[in-house]
């Protein structure tokens, strides 16, 4: 059981370039998170999704996309990328439920030159 | 609009002994609060999850409480060792399904 997968582990991007970063889960969970956190603060909510094909703001959701066609799967697109973007983001999911712990990828390490 | 904080920042204790973390959030309407540890350069690895209608949680050492109404919840380690040197995050889950996190207190223990 993979649970939470995020690729790449590693990323470096140029001003202006464009990615997509992957988050795939296996554990049927509903609910899924992207969060970017800085050096020293904690975790930001970018963006996230109740189920397949809803998707909703967290509270840094500028410069960013998502969708999620499927139940396993969430990415997270960048556009024109911006050297205040670089950030280590994780992808999260968790089952419906208030008694529904949240489970995390490893994250991915993006740097914007 | 929820805001999560976590007091202390940093906190650096001899081996052994008992510690409270606090956290403390703005709006009480919340369906859980949960606490993660985070070590150096890694993903974040749940400890403990209360639900809003649950006064605390164990876990080995570790015992959350929650007050709801007051918006605070602890994290009480007992008898700290070197291991638990981590970041500990804590963070809500609202009304609309949002995760909201507070920004973390670095725990030290020292050996």
């Amino acid at each position: 059981n993979a649970g939470v997968t995020q690729t790449p582990k590693f990323r470096i991007l140029k001003i202006g370039q464009s990615m997509t970063l992957q988050c795939a889960q296996d554990m049927n969970h509903n609910y899924m998170y992207w969060y970017r956190q800085d050096p020293g603060m904690g975790l930001k909510l970018i963006y996230y999704s109740v189920g397949a094909g809803i998707t909703d703001k967290g509270e840094v959701p500028n410069g960013y996309n998502v969708s999620r066609s499927t139940t396993e799967d969430f990415p997270l697109r960048l556009e024109l990328a911006a050297p205040s973007q670089t950030s280590v983001y994780f992808c999260a999911s968790s089952l419906t439920g208030t008694n529904s712990p949240l489970h995390f990828g490893n994250g991915t390490r993006l740097t914007v030159t | 609009k929820q805001e999560v904080t976590q007091i202390p920042a940093a906190l650096s204790v001899p081996e052994g002994e008992n510690l409270v973390l606090n956290c403390s959030f703005t709006d009480s309407a919340i369906y859980n609060l949960q606490w993660f540890r985070q070590d150096p350069g890694k993903g974040l690895t749940s400890l403990l999850l209360i639900q809003s209608s649950q006064r605390e949680q164990t876990s080995g050492r570790l015992n959350a409480s929650l007050d709801k109404s007051s918006g605070r919840s602890t994290l009480y380690i007992a008898a700290s060792q070197p291991g638990d040197s981590a970041t500990y995050l804590c963070a809500v889950r609202d009304r609309d399904d949002k995760i909201i996190f507070g920004k973390g207190t670095r725990l030290h223990i020292l050996p």
